[in-house]
């Protein structure tokens, strides 16, 4: 089946640890986001991806970083600058490369940050 | 500036009454996009609608229907008839044509189903 996997499911991080979290999807889409969701404030855009080897800076970017070296991957890295790490990241994915914005986006389950 | 807003943060309904959710948008574009999204216990957000700002016909799919006007700027949810399995966390997201790709969404609207 077609879709968007993200792994793992729950993640924990130590003080002064980096993590990276996996998204992958199948779906042959050129863009591809990473939102960050807290209670109460929805869903904020870390970066987004419109084709490979490029991306852009979303609303929270600082603390993050990421890589799109395949079509098919956008893993996400929450480095040790990012001092609130503690939330639920979802990863996205759509058709349309060069704006529109017409094209629903499709969604994974999702991967929960917790520090330790 | 895109924004969304959706300012009911939770409702509680009883099973099989019907229920509205209100979302409420702000866009400089004259082309832009209304989506819809649910969000289960499970965590992944399903998509359930689109809507263009060159369609003001509302939509019936089943028990779920949408209200787009766009003289209030808003694009409201309504759910017939409610069932437990509706209980979820719904948004609202706003996609322009100049924005790219990128997706504004509101706060979400957090619905119990009490049986």
């Amino acid at each position: 089946d077609g879709g968007i996997t993200q792994s793992p499911k729950y993640l924990f991080r130590k003080e002064g640890q980096n993590v990276t979290l996996s998204c992958e999807q199948n779906l042959n889409h050129d863009a591809m986001y990473w939102y960050r969701q807290d209670p109460g404030q929805g869903l904020r855009l870390i970066y987004y991806s419109q084709i490979v080897n490029d991306f852009q800076k979303g609303d929270i970017a600082e603390g993050y970083s990421v890589s799109r070296e395949k079509k098919e991957s956008f893993p996400l890295t929450v480095t040790s600058a990012q001092k609130n790490p503690t939330a639920f990241y979802l990863c996205a994915s759509s058709t349309g490369r060069t704006g529109g914005g017409d094209q629903p986006q499709h969604f994974g389950d999702g991967t929960r940050l917790s520090i330790l | 500036a895109q924004k969304v807003t959706q300012a009911q943060t939770e409702i509680s309904v009883v099973e099989k009454e019907d229920v509205t959710l209100d979302c409420v948008y702000e866009t400089r574009d004259t082309t832009y996009y209304l989506f819809w999204y649910k969000q289960p216990p499970s965590g992944e957000l399903v998509f359930l609608i689109r809507r263009n700002s060159f369609d003001e016909q509302n939509e019936i799919s089943g028990r779920y229907s949408w209200n787009f006007q766009k003289s209030t700027s808003s694009f409201n949810f309504t759910i017939t008839a409610s069932q437990v399995v509706d209980s979820a966390v719904y948004f609202c997201a706003l996609s322009g044509w100049n924005t790219g790709n990128q997706f504004y969404f509101g706060t979400g609207t957090s619905l119990t189903v009490i049986p």
